[in-house]
């Protein structure tokens, strides 16, 4: 299984709900990630994970919160989010902190769209 | 942290071999050079990583000279389906964190 899965495929959220993103992958990587990408642009980091301990915050806005309950899954918790937060989520994993060798293993995406 | 340049876009035929180039001037001594596929609507997908010199797999090929300022993604024969936003990644140890910076992108489009 080479997969990272997520869910929901699309969120359509008012700017006072609560929602959440899940990411799931079975392939033993201990490194997750999660980027957003707005229309046209690339990914930009907000998170990642190792070892289930928060690594990198990149100076992301607290309606944001990560949560990472185990090696497998990552989640990420919304609230109170602005329109111009709708964007395209994408969860990464790979088997360790990449950035030197290492291959990135990107999910589909979740389509957010904050009214 | 490496600051990557590739071109915006590139227009290509079918069967032809189209370089991608990405500059990546103060790329740091233990940072790989990654390169990606997005297809609309989808995530990034793995094409090669090399660290110098010449690296080759089954669909692409990764050059970097000897300064590593610059790396070059060469797709031999392109087809229609091919046509995706290529990206650049430039990353490593940067103290106690790793950042990965993607490049601003290239969009590849292949025309029969």
């Amino acid at each position: 299984d080479t997969e990272v899965t997520q869910t929901p495929k699309h969120l359509v959220m008012g700017m006072t709900n609560k929602k959440s993103l899940k990411c799931e992958q079975h392939m033993g990587h201990r490194a997750m990630y999660w980027y957003k990408q707005k229309a046209k642009k690339p990914p930009e980091l907000m998170f990642v994970y190792s070892y289930e301990k928060l690594s990198i915050n990149e100076s992301v806005p607290s309606r944001f919160s990560p949560e990472c309950p185990n090696s497998s899954l990552l989640n990420l918790h919304l609230h109170a989010l602005q329109p111009e937060d709708s964007a395209l989520y994408l969860c990464a994993s790979s088997q360790r902190l990449a950035g030197g060798d290492g291959e990135l293993f990107f999910g589909e995406g979740s389509r957010l769209t904050v009214l | 942290l490496a600051k990557t340049t590739q071109p915006i876009s590139m227009d290509s035929y079918e069967g032809q071999e189209v370089n991608i180039t990405c500059s990546h001037n103060n790329i740091a001594t233990n940072d790989y050079i990654t390169w990606y596929q997005q297809f609309p609507s989808q995530g990034p997908r793995f094409i090669i990583q090399g660290y110098k010199t010449k690296v080759t797999n089954e669909v692409a090929s990764l050059f970097i000279p000897a300064d590593r300022k610059s790396s070059t993604l060469s797709l031999p024969r392109v087809s229609l389906s091919d046509t995706a936003v290529y990206y650049c990644l430039v990353g490593g140890f940067s103290g106690s964190a790793r950042q990965l910076t993607f490049g601003s992108g290239t969009q590849l489009t292949v025309l029969p």
